[in-house]
């Protein structure tokens, strides 16, 4: 997708270790966003950031930090893996604050975690 | 909080037929609701968009529709093609600070030839 890559695209990693996605734009927009997409439970927000150093919890936060120290990248850790967090994960960014502003999506990271 | 619910979950459809999915939402306030389309592999891609203030929006052979006193919204696609085949998805969300969009759960839509 123009403009938001995310890496790695795929990894499978054991349960207990530590694992860092990236998300990377070129769009210089404000608003980040990561999300988990399961089946049968659509896209669900992880954590959001309106700005550099300035995060903030989503609906299924436990478990992940997230870093944004540059404009253009918003990192994703998961401290310590586990099984349930076996998922695809999309990074979004907007203009402008969620209400009136669509996202633009990453291509996602799947990640599984034995 | 906001709570979106989509349906059907999956829909098939022949060539050439029209699909609707349709959305309700929770909170009265929102006024904000985009429709998402996610091809195999790929990240949700917007597609097409609609304000509380207004009743519905075409763009080619897709056009959205909002009941605002209901709170439900509706995605159709006309003269459905084989590359309409997708999940799709709907969202919510109130303008202002700390608003985020609230997703439905989505929609398989499967377009025979």
């Amino acid at each position: 997708d123009a403009g938001i890559t995310q890496s790695p695209r795929h990894k499978v990693t054991e349960t207990g270790t530590p694992v860092t996605l990236r998300c990377h734009q070129t769009e210089n927009h404000r608003y980040m966003y990561w999300y988990r997409q399961d089946p049968g439970h659509g896209l669900r927000l992880i954590h959001y950031s309106y700005g550099v150093k300035d995060t903030d919890k989503g609906e299924v936060s436990d478990g992940y930090s997230v870093s944004r120290s540059k404009t253009e990248d918003f990192l994703l850790t998961l401290e310590s893996a586990t099984s349930s967090q076996t998922s695809v994960y999309f990074c979004a960014i907007s203009e402008g604050q969620a209400g009136g502003y669509g996202y633009t999506f990453g291509s996602g990271t799947r990640l599984t975690v034995v | 909080g906001e709570n979106v619910e989509q349906h059907p979950s999956t829909l098939s459809v022949q060539e050439g037929d029209s699909a609707v999915i349709k959305c309700t939402y929770s909170d009265s306030a929102s006024n904000y609701f985009p429709w998402y389309k996610q091809e195999l592999g790929k990240g949700p891609q917007l597609i097409i968009d609609i304000r509380s203030n207004v009743g519905e929006k075409k763009d080619q052979r897709i056009a959205v529709t909002l009941n605002k006193t209901a709170k439900h919204f509706s995605l159709h696609i006309t003269e459905t093609q084989p590359e309409d085949s997708a999940v799709y998805f709907c969202a919510a969300s109130k303008w202002g600070a700390g608003n985020m969009l609230t997703f439905g759960g989505g929609t398989r839509l499967m377009v025979k030839p």
